[in-house]
């Protein structure tokens, strides 16, 4: 596609559910990061994958959260027993890491994730 | 460890007027510095960026940003703001070549009335 997808838009779930949230990003690029932003709040960063692997987990909050990325495309960001702290808007962005290794990142339109 | 710091919630400026959106940062190492802008209800969009070199770095929409070391500050700058540039402003730092996390600021929201 011609840029960074992420699906659902929307998610409203209740407390204690879990929840996946999928992330397509630009066709050929290496890299792959998961933020997270709270309300009026800046952005919090969560986990980047280079290829398959993921060398950065230190921002998933606590060990509900967990993500993968398979084909060094595709990647799915798990909550497990969602918890209301966790309602925020989850971003994804991809980047070349190609010929300049200090590529910009290109961001995804977000999941809004509501906990009831 | 690496973090950035945008001093301002609010800046609020008249179309016409020039504008500043402050960064400062802080790394071990070099800085490589970026500006991305999130307009209302869009996802974020990469405006500019510093690698090396110049220290004065032009960007999209006429935006520009200037490098200061010895101030740690990468502050974004426009000569003449238009309306439509209101949004909300990031700036990022990474200190990490290829892939590597960045550290993004907690945003300052460009309010330009006409």
């Amino acid at each position: 596609g011609a840029g960074v997808s992420q699906s659902p838009s929307n998610k409203v779930t209740e407390k204690g559910k879990d929840v996946e949230l999928r992330c397509d990003p630009i066709s050929g690029h290496t890299a792959l990061y998961w933020y997270r932003q709270s309300l009026g709040q800046g952005l919090e960063f969560l986990i980047y994958f280079q290829g398959n692997s993921a060398p950065d987990k230190s921002g998933l909050p606590s060990d509900r959260f967990s993500a993968e990325r398979t084909g060094g495309s595709v990647s799915t960001l798990t909550i497990q027993r969602t918890q209301q702290e966790d309602s925020a808007v989850y971003l994804c962005a991809s980047s070349l890491v190609g010929t300049s290794v200090f590529d910009e990142q290109y961001f995804g339109p977000g999941t809004r994730l509501t906990v009831t | 460890a690496q973090s950035v710091a945008q001093p301002e919630d609010q800046v609020n400026v008249a179309e016409g007027n020039p504008l500043t959106v402050k960064c400062t940062y802080s790394v071990s190492g070099n800085p490589y510095l970026f500006w991305y802008v999130q307009y209302p209800n869009r996802g974020l969009q990469f405006l500019l960026k510093y690698i090396t070199g110049d220290n004065l770095v032009k960007g999209s929409y006429g935006f520009e940003a200037e490098f200061n070391k010895s101030q740690t500050s990468f502050h974004l700058k426009k000569p003449s703001a238009l309306v439509s540039d209101s949004a909300l402003y990031f700036c990022a730092v990474r200190e990490e070549a290829g892939a590597g996390k960045s550290t993004f600021g907690d945003g300052t929201t460009l309010t330009v009335k006409p």
